[in-house]
């Protein structure tokens, strides 16, 4: 297996751009979560997604964010309109079922600079 | 929401020395998880500890946990440089999560060579 796959790697934009960050899990993983990490907030869970329907979105930091998982192979973060605070890396991880038992695959993450 | 608080927050030792990190939670737990990750990269899962076991290995991995004192710990044995990364632990509670996990800051741990 590929395991998560995230892309692109890296990005770099100007502050008033859309940016859309896409994440594929592992295949037969039913669960998905985005996630953000910087230096100084450490690793923030921005929303979550079961059975591709948003569970819980209460971490997404303001409208300007939004997620969708159209399918279960494919999700995507969008962030419109971009700041320079939004820079960070984010990471999409996926796991097998909801017990509480399963653990957490993640993404090699794409690092977001915004100018 | 559960979460770990991991300490020390920074650790650096000698190839060969052990590593002992320290994660402290406030609610009751279903298991509590440790993750790795390295410079750059996403996390890792380490190993997994169930509220009832009070101590697990995997490989040079020992993890115990406390619930009485809502603590466990991650010991690395025979520390190498390619352990040096940061170290995260999430305590799980019970119920329909959904699978949510909530990161503290983590440990770095660097191992010199």
């Amino acid at each position: 297996d590929a395991g998560v796959i995230q892309s692109p790697r890296h990005e770099v934009t100007e502050m008033g751009q859309e940016v859309t960050l896409r994440c594929k899990p592992i295949s037969g993983h039913n669960s998905l979560f985005w996630y953000r990490q910087t230096m100084m907030r450490g690793l923030e869970l921005l929303i979550y997604f079961n059975n591709n329907v948003p569970i819980d979105d209460s971490g997404m930091p303001e409208d300007r964010f939004s997620a969708k998982m159209p399918n279960a192979s494919f999700s995507t973060l969008k962030i419109q309109p971009s700041e320079p605070r939004d820079s960070a890396v984010y990471f999409c991880a996926s796991s097998l079922g909801t017990s509480v038992l399963r653990e957490q695959y993640f993404g090699p993450g794409t690092r977001l600079t915004v100018t | 929401s559960q979460q770990g608080e991991e300490d020390p927050q920074a650790l650096s030792i000698q190839e060969g020395e052990n590593a002992t990190m320290n994660c402290s939670y406030k609610t009751s737990i279903n298991n509590l998880q440790w993750y790795r990750q390295n410079s750059g990269r996403g996390l890792v899962h380490l190993i997994l500890i169930r509220s009832n076991e009070r101590e697990k290995h995997s490989g040079r991995l020992r993890v115990t946990l406390d619930t009485s004192k809502k603590s466990s710990s991650l010991l690395i044995t025979a520390s190498r440089a390619a352990d040096t990364a940061s170290y995260f632990c999430a305590p799980r509670a019970g119920g329909t999560s959904y699978g949510k996990l909530t990161f503290g800051q983590g440990t770095i741990l660097t191992v010199h060579p």
